[in-house]
């Protein structure tokens, strides 16, 4: 079982505001790592799929970084909407006998203010 | 809209009911997961099943009772539950079991065991 924490735990910002948020988890048996953006009462939403140490992806306004040899990644948000308020999961998927088991924090509970 | 359906969306039982759970995903997938939330904690697998054989069942107690009749739906049949077994039930599916596979989740079922 992997051990992920993720924080801010919650985050209220004014619309227009630029935010990041960390997901930390084991470097060892590393194999990929998954953010998922989960606004309330709908499924949780697919954002990226990283696996190179020095990833970055790019969605929009929501960006993303991997150091997996320290064991983190990073989501950025740039000039945070309303729209963007949701609970954001990062979800490490080790190797070995966790192959293909998503492991998935707690959440960082983003509210933005208009 | 993901690809993936929940039945019921809210389900309220008593500890002495047996009632079942639907899952139906639209994508063609071969791999479907229940996962489950509750209060305050992060998701958590349960089973996968990939080309309708389970492939994993994490130590699930047996009052949850998973059947894949084909690839494109998954049920989860409940008998006997308890109060604490009250959360939030999500399914979801892949294209495979394993490698670096997005998984598309459905909006979930939230149970009440009174």
């Amino acid at each position: 079982i992997l051990n992920v924490e993720q924080s801010p735990q919650s985050l209220h910002v004014q619309e227009g505001d630029s935010t990041n948020f960390t997901c930390s988890f084991p470097s060892s048996n590393f194999y990929a790592l998954h953010w998922y953006r989960w606004e309330t009462a709908k499924s949780p939403e697919a954002l990226f799929v990283m696996t190179l140490n020095g990833d970055e992806k790019k969605k929009g306004r929501i960006s993303a970084t991997l150091n997996t040899k320290e064991g983190y990644s990073y989501l950025y948000i740039k000039g945070s909407q309303p729209e963007d308020s949701a609970t954001y999961l990062c979800a490490p998927q080790g190797g070995g006998t966790s192959y293909g088991k998503l492991t998935f924090g707690q959440g960082t509970i983003l509210t933005v203010h208009p | 809209e993901t690809g993936v359906t929940q039945t019921p969306r809210h389900l309220v039982m008593g500890m002495t009911n047996k009632k079942s759970l639907k899952c139906e995903q639209h994508l063609g997938h071969n791999a479907m997961y229940w996962y489950k939330q509750s209060a305050k904690k992060p998701l958590e697998l349960m089973f996968v099943y990939n080309f309708k054989e389970q492939t994993e069942n994490n130590s699930v107690p047996s009052r949850f009772s998973p059947e894949c009749p084909n690839s494109s739906h998954l049920f989860l049949h409940l008998h006997t539950l308890q109060p604490e077994d009250s959360a939030l039930y999500l399914c979801a599916s892949s294209q495979d079991w394993g490698g670096q596979e997005t998984q598309y989740f459905g909006p979930g079922t939230r149970l009440l065991v009174l």
